[in-house]
């Protein structure tokens, strides 16, 4: 059974503070890894990552994969209250009926106070 | 989002009545997916739809039914609905089975059975 790991569940931090969000998975036939940010409706897009050690990068956000140890880890420097959302790690898979369906893990709760 | 509508935006409902949520979309994506999000879980899978009449169950499919008979609706429908239906429902859209563009989501439903 294909499954997506998130650690921390919640996270609190003060405004200007670095945070690093985890994403391990477990799937058959991986193809990429992707990360979301919600705020109170919909998921947006932040990355894509298909490439172990290629560091995707927007403004204070990055992120990167590694295909070996299978995770992968968003970075948010220098916080802000904005970046308060649920963050959300997805896997997709190659070929077959997969049909680009995406596995989700149980997404980050963050929280920045001014 | 823009591209992609869901109705109604909240539903409260007796249990054992039938439910039925709509997703419109007005970008000709092939694929279209249905998620239920629930605190602790992240998104969870219910069914998805690769092309018009063509559609396959996801992991919590158990109690809903779905139908596409037009490429810009699909239909999500709860048959009996229970409590435990009680959810966040998304629908979301992607251009092709390669996820390298990832999806674009509705706004999402939040029905209650009570």
């Amino acid at each position: 059974e294909d499954k997506v790991v998130q650690s921390p569940l919640s996270l609190v931090v003060h405004e200007g503070d670095t945070v690093t969000l985890n994403c391990s998975y477990e799937v058959t036939n991986f193809r990429s890894l992707l990360w979301y940010k919600q705020e109170k409706k919909a998921p947006t897009f932040l990355f894509m990552l298909t490439s172990s050690g290629i560091e995707k990068k927007s403004g204070r956000l990055s992120s990167i994969l590694d295909k070996k140890e299978l995770f992968s880890i968003l970075n948010i420097t220098a916080t802000q209250t904005g970046d308060s959302a649920i963050y959300l790690c997805a896997v997709g898979k190659a070929g077959g009926t997969s049909y680009g369906k995406l596995t989700f893990g149980q997404g980050t709760i963050l929280t920045v106070h001014p | 989002d823009a591209g992609i509508t869901q109705s109604p935006r909240h539903k409260v409902t007796e249990t054992g009545t039938p439910v039925t949520l709509r997703c419109h979309q007005t970008e000709n994506h092939r694929y279209m997916y249905w998620y239920r999000q629930d605190p602790g879980h992240g998104l969870r899978l219910i069914h998805y739809s690769y092309g018009v009449k063509d559609t396959d169950k996801g992991e919590v499919s158990d109690g809903y039914s779905v139908s596409r008979s037009k490429t810009e609706d699909f239909l999500l429908t709860l048959e009996s609905a229970t409590s435990s239906q009680t959810s966040v429902y998304f629908c979301a859209i992607s251009e092709s089975s390669r996820d390298s563009l990832g999806y674009t989501f509705g706004s999402g439903t939040r029905l209650t059975v009570v």
